[in-house]
């Protein structure tokens, strides 16, 4: 059982904006803001898109962005395209020096 | 190339032992924490266990503490996972990955591990 929830999938059409959840306490999310977000293909390794709340890693489009508040936090994709289909996972550092996982999302792309 | 090849999967018996090797390549391995991050057949990602640069600090997740220890050799450019008391729930894909400040930026492609009688 993950300490972080996750919607179990959101969709949305091409050029549209989807936002993905990710929402803890404040032994986790809400108590640091070492927030992480990685996007994985069936078969892939995942691949980070967003860490530290809201830094993006080079190489990563701009639509992806990231924001938090109290102990959610956000994973925003605008400009939907079909190759942002994908599970998206968010992982939190936590208090016992270890991090968390939520459960994964599932991004559809009508 | 800069990257972390895991090896060392394969089939356990339950109650049976398992060491999992990820070799890096392609950059400073040493100045690097190390973690694993397994993942179950159709399943999410979980954290399993941490190693710091020096090795000199370890951490668990609670589902392996006791039954699991990491360690590594960084004039081999390798960490070990030594896994013990093994469950069928333990049966995943096993990532290595590197850590960069806060978050996870290299994955290794993972080592199977079956876990069957």
């Amino acid at each position: 059982q993950s300490a972080l929830t996750q919607p179990h999938s959101v969709s949305g059409s091409p050029g549209q904006s989807v936002t993905v959840s990710c929402t803890g306490s404040s032994s986790d999310v809400g108590g640091y803001n070492w927030v992480s977000w990685y996007q994985q293909h069936p078969g892939k390794a995942p691949k980070l898109v967003i860490y530290d709340v809201n830094r993006r890693p080079s190489g990563v489009p701009d639509r992806f962005s990231g924001s938090k508040s109290g102990n959610t936090a956000s994973l925003i994709i605008s400009g939907l395209q079909a190759e942002d289909e994908a599970d998206y996972y968010c992982c939190s550092y936590t208090a016992t020096y270890t991090l968390v996982f939520g459960p994964g999302t599932k991004v559809t792309v009508l | 190339e800069v990257q972390l090849v895991e090896s060392g999967g394969g089939l356990v018996q339950p109650g049976g032992s398992l060491r999992l090797s990820c070799e890096g390549s392609g950059f400073g391995f040493r100045h690097y924490a190390i973690h694993w991050v397994r993942q179950a057949p159709g399943k999410g990602l979980e954290y399993v266990s941490t190693i710091s640069s020096a090795g000199n600090f370890t951490n668990y997740a609670n589902s392996v503490k006791g039954r699991f220890s990491i360690s590594r050799d960084n004039s081999k450019n390798t960490v070990f996972l030594q896994m013990g008391s093994v469950r069928p729930e333990d049966g995943a894909l096993y990532y290595c990955v590197r850590m960069s400040g806060s978050h996870f930026d290299l994955w290794g492609q993972g080592t199977v591990v079956t876990v069957s009688s």
